[in-house]
C-alpha cells in the first residue's frame, strides 16, 4: 500500500508562471489536507478537501490559489502567476475518515520561484 | 478561528537531558495528535490522545492530554541524537473539522 505520493518533489518556476502540485492520497483515503511550510516555520493549513468537495479553504489566499480533489485522479493545488513569496514547501496529507484518525503526509513539493 | 500554540519554539539540550514541549488550544479539542518532522523530511504521526487526562508512553516519550482537553505535553526522557527534529501537536477543530498544527518545537541535541 503506497503512501501519500506528491509530485513533483522539486519545482522551479519563474515569476508569473503557474505551479501545479499533485497529491495522490493513500488508497482508500478520501480526506486531503494541504499545508504550506516556510523554512524554520510551522505547517500552515491551507485547504481541506474530500472527494469532489472543498470542505474548508479558509487558509488559502483567495487570489491565485485554487485546489481540487476530483472523483478520479490526484488532488491538485494550483498557484497562478507565482511570486517569490510563494516559495515554500507544500505538504499534502490524507486521512481515512477525517476527525480522530491520523494523517499521513507526503514528502512534499519544494517550490522555488525565481 | 481555532488556534494551537506551542512552546518553546526552540530547545537545545545536551544528550541525556530531558525535554518537554507544551501545546495549548484556544478551544476544547476532541483529540490531539503529535507528529515529528526530521530535518528535510515530512511530518510523521507519533500518537493520538482522546480522553481527558490521558497519558500514553512510547519508550522514552510520554504524552499527556489535559483534563480540560485544551492542552497537551510531550516529554522525552534522556534525549538522544536521534530525537533531533521538530515536534508538532495538532488538533481537529473549526466547524469543518480541518487539522490545525501548532508551530512546533525544534529540538536539537548536542552529543
Amino acid at each position: 500500500n503506497a503512501g501519500v505520493m506528491q509530485n513533483p518533489r522539486h519545482l522551479v518556476r519563474r515569476r508569473g508562471q503557474e505551479a501545479r502540485l499533485r497529491c495522490s492520497p493513500m488508497k482508500g483515503h478520501s480526506h486531503v489536507y494541504w499545508y504550506r511550510q516556510l523554512p524554520e516555520e510551522g505547517l500552515k493549513f491551507m485547504v481541506y478537501l474530500q472527494k469532489e468537495n472543498i470542505i474548508d479553504e479558509s487558509g488559502m489566499p483567495k487570489e491565485r490559489f485554487s485546489a481540487e480533489f476530483p472523483k478520479e485522479g490526484p488532488s491538485i493545488l494550483r498557484i497562478q502567476q507565482v511570486v517569490r513569496g510563494d516559495s515554500a514547501a507544500y505538504f499534502c496529507a490524507s486521512s481515512l475518515t477525517g476527525e480522530r484518525t491520523e494523517a499521513f503526509f507526503g514528502q512534499g513539493t519544494r517550490l522555488t520561484v525565481v | 478561528g481555532q488556534q494551537v500554540m506551542q512552546i518553546p519554539q526552540y530547545q537545545h539540550v545536551q544528550e541525556g537531558e530531558d525535554f518537554t514541549t507544551y501545546c495549548n488550544s484556544s478551544t476544547t479539542l476532541s483529540n490531539i495528535q503529535w507528529y515529528k518532522q526530521r530535518p528535510g523530511g515530512h511530518p510523521v504521526f507519533l500518537i493520538q490522545l482522546v480522553k481527558s487526562g490521558e497519558v500514553k508512553k512510547q519508550k522514552r516519550l510520554t504524552f499527556q492530554f489535559g483534563e480540560a482537553k485544551k492542552n497537551s505535553s510531550l516529554h522525552i526522557t534522556a534525549t538522544q541524537t536521534t530525537d533531533v527534529g521538530t515536534y508538532f501537536c495538532a488538533g481537529y477543530g473549526g466547524s469543518q473539522g480541518n487539522l490545525i498544527f501548532g508551530k512546533g518545537t525544534k529540538l536539537s541535541v548536542k552529543p
